[in-house]
């Protein structure tokens, strides 16, 4: 089952503007994290934030974290029109195997 | 530096038909492997990972089953394809422990007929 939902499922920006991704999910996690796929591509690996941090920040990247309200955000700024692509949160919790359990995606188109 | 292969990157495969997929890292040792499907325009479903060889855990009951001959090889197999077995499916490795990122391969994009 999915855990996290990605709000909203469509983004349509111009170069240069910042896009906001938002991730809500439901049980208690011990990270999340943030991926990137390029239409039939493999994932990227982002970003990830730990359950006892509330920001982080990777070049122009910036995630959010509140486990109180169970959801994160991820911000681009000055986007590029190489960052169009489609965004997932996933989560993961204590248990083995470090899994990981993925939203349902966030495409965002940069426009020139 | 570490690398993930998966092969092929395409096949179409009639109803019935058996199913064999690959994937294989590089540059690391006893990594923690994973198999996704994706169906078009959805998130990633978890169906097998493994922390070691012979060593599998099934996250959905389904048509499809994997193993670990090796330490970098992850086998994913049907012995009969169903049309809803149709999807992309991806292959991915962690190090070992908890809150790790995982690194993907190219996928494979799997069509039943």
């Amino acid at each position: 089952s999915q855990q996290g939902e990605e709000d909203p499922q469509a983004l349509s920006i111009q170069e240069g503007e910042n896009a906001t991704m938002n991730c809500s999910y439901k049980t208690s996690i011990n990270n999340l994290q943030w991926y990137r796929q390029n239409s039939g591509r493999g994932l990227v690996h982002l970003i990830l934030i730990r359950s006892n941090e509330r920001e982080k920040h990777s070049g122009r990247l910036r995630v959010t974290l509140d486990t109180s309200k169970k959801s994160s955000s991820l911000l681009i700024t000055a986007s590029r029109a190489a960052d169009t692509a489609s965004y997932f949160c996933a989560t993961g919790t204590t248990g083995g195997g470090n899994k990981l359990t993925f939203g349902t995606g966030t495409q965002l188109k940069v426009e020139l | 530096s570490q690398t993930i292969h998966q092969w092929p990157a395409t096949l179409v495969q009639p109803v019935g038909s058996p199913l064999s997929l690959e994937c294989t890292v590089e540059g690391t040792s006893n990594p923690n492997l994973y198999w996704y499907r994706q169906a078009a325009g959805r998130g990633l479903q978890l169906l097998f990972y493994s922390v070691g060889i012979g060593q599998i855990s099934s996250e959905v009951p389904q048509n499809l089953s994997a193993s670990r001959p090796q330490d970098r090889q992850f086998i994913l197999s049907s012995k009969k394809l169903l049309l809803s077995d149709s999807g992309f499916y991806l292959c991915a490795w962690s190090v070992m422990g908890q809150g790790m990122a995982q690194y993907f391969g190219p996928g494979t994009r799997l069509t039943v007929t």
